[in-house]
């Protein structure tokens, strides 16, 4: 079965950091765009950052550095390691694959993880 | 930054009601769009990508259209499973963005 599962969220004081994993199955991370995706309580869909398979990465401004996607391939496990956390950050992080059409890859979002919540308070 | 303006955000209609949302982007976005369905407490769910394009396994009473600025995705018959919030998605250029969600309930 194609699945993500997502782990590592928590409640983090301001200034501090947090690593959020993202464990496939069913296919290879390395082999596909994966992205992660954030949504504050209440509010809508915010792309974070995508990790190309040729590992050329990008990022939504307000996260870039302080935010690092990585992936290990031999876990088959997404990554995204934050720091210098704000309360702006407090969101549930969804990791998603990108949709694979034709042999092209394209930043459609086909498989979504359960989430996790990160919560960013003193 | 291609901004993503949906509307209406809230839409009420009976049951067998075509349902129609829309989504104007900033700047021309190619028919590089998606659409999701989000449940609540789930994640997304992808219904649309290439402004028309079923993903497999999406009941066919779902389409897309539309080019250059202006989308819309349609219901062609409201059904009590399909109460959930839309999302569009530009993915022309990054930052990706969303749309701020169109809320569809049953009269």
């Amino acid at each position: 079965e194609v699945q993500l599962v997502e782990s590592g969220g928590g409640l983090v004081q301001p200034g501090g950091s947090l690593r959020l994993s993202c464990a496939a199955s069913g296919f290879t991370v390395s082999s596909n765009y994966m992205s992660w995706v954030r949504q504050a309580p209440g509010k809508g869909l915010e792309w974070v950052s995508v990790i190309y398979s040729a590992g050329t990465t990008h990022y939504t401004d307000s996260v870039k550095d302080r935010f690092t996607i990585s992936r290990d391939n031999s876990k088959n496990t997404l990554f995204l390691q934050m720091s210098s956390l704000r309360a702006e950050d407090t969101a549930i992080y969804y990791c998603a694959r990108g949709l694979h059409d034709y042999g092209d890859y394209f930043d459609v979002f086909d498989i979504w993880g359960q989430g996790t919540m990160v919560t960013v308070s003193s | 930054d291609i901004q993503m303006t949906q509307s209406p955000s809230t839409l009420s209609a009976s049951v067998g009601d075509r349902v129609t949302i829309t989504c104007r982007a900033s700047q021309s976005i190619s028919s590089w769009l998606a659409w999701y369905q989000q449940k609540p407490g789930k994640a997304p769910n992808l219904l649309i990508y290439k402004a028309s394009s079923l993903e497999r396994g999406v009941p066919s009473r779902f389409s897309g259209s539309g080019s250059g600025t202006e989308y819309t995705l349609s219901i062609s018959s409201l059904q009590p499973d399909d109460v959930a919030t839309y999302y569009c998605q530009q993915y022309n250029h990054y930052p990706l963005s969303f749309g701020g969600g169109t809320k569809v309930e049953i009269k």
